[in-house]
């Protein structure tokens, strides 16, 4: 079964210290995999995907297909990155399944 | 120039009532979804057109009822409201890309609470 398990729902920094998000995923197929944040009263946005290999507000994401990860990183955290992060897996058709999301928090 | 827009952005109503929500995209997006957030935040799909053609409708009780009249609106009518219907509930759209959708992108959401 497809399925996303982000195991952390709330996480918690300092501003300054590095983040991990953590994302793993259930597929059989080649997945395609995606973060999405939630900013403070704004909409759910795509944040990066894995087929991109870049670098979004200082976030990079790998996908691990052998430990099926695709964890979200950024090496120093800042107050404006909180927000719900999801982490969620295209199914090959038109289905999108997100995990249960993560809220960060970073305190200054 | 709002890209994906939801309307109303809360509706409060009683069990048993029936209600709809509204969506419209103007992206030029050929499939658009309706996804459920419940009270723990969880995103769930419920149902997908493209091009007008119900693609999706997952495990959701048939008192929900999706209208796609044309590809840029998808409408949402719900029968007989439950308490355990309220939520938010957010349209997207994406565009297909060599058989598979695009970014998703969402309306701000419509929070439905059932009393």
């Amino acid at each position: 079964a497809q399925r996303v398990t982000q195991p952390e729902k709330l996480l918690s920094v300092f501003k300054g210290a590095p983040v991990e998000l953590k994302c793993n995923y259930s597929y059989s197929g080649s997945p395609e995999l995606f973060w999405y944040v939630q900013y403070s009263r704004q909409r759910l946005q795509l944040l990066l995907r894995h087929i991109s290999r870049e670098s979004i507000k200082g976030f990079t994401a790998d996908l691990n297909k052998g430990e099926t990860s695709f964890h979200l990183k950024k090496p120093f955290a800042q107050e404006e990155d909180s927000a719900m992060y999801y982490c969620a897996l295209g199914d090959g058709g038109f289905k999108t399944i997100f995990g249960a999301g993560t809220r960060l928090f970073v305190k200054a | 120039d709002t890209a994906v827009s939801q309307t109303p952005k809360y509706l409060v109503t009683q069990m048993g009532n029936d209600k709809s929500i509204k969506c419209e995209q103007n992206l030029g997006h050929d499939t658009m979804y309706w996804y459920k957030q419940d009270s723990k935040k969880f995103l769930k799909i419920m149902f997908s057109y493209n091009n007008k053609e119900l693609i999706i409708n997952e495990t959701v009780p048939n008192r929900f009822s999706p209208k796609s009249p044309d590809k840029a609106h998808l409408n949402l009518h719900i029968n007989s409201l439950e308490l355990g219907d309220s939520a938010v509930y957010f349209c997207a759209s994406s565009q297909e890309r060599g058989g598979r959708p695009g970014e998703l992108f969402f309306g701000e959401g419509s929070r439905l609470t059932v009393l």
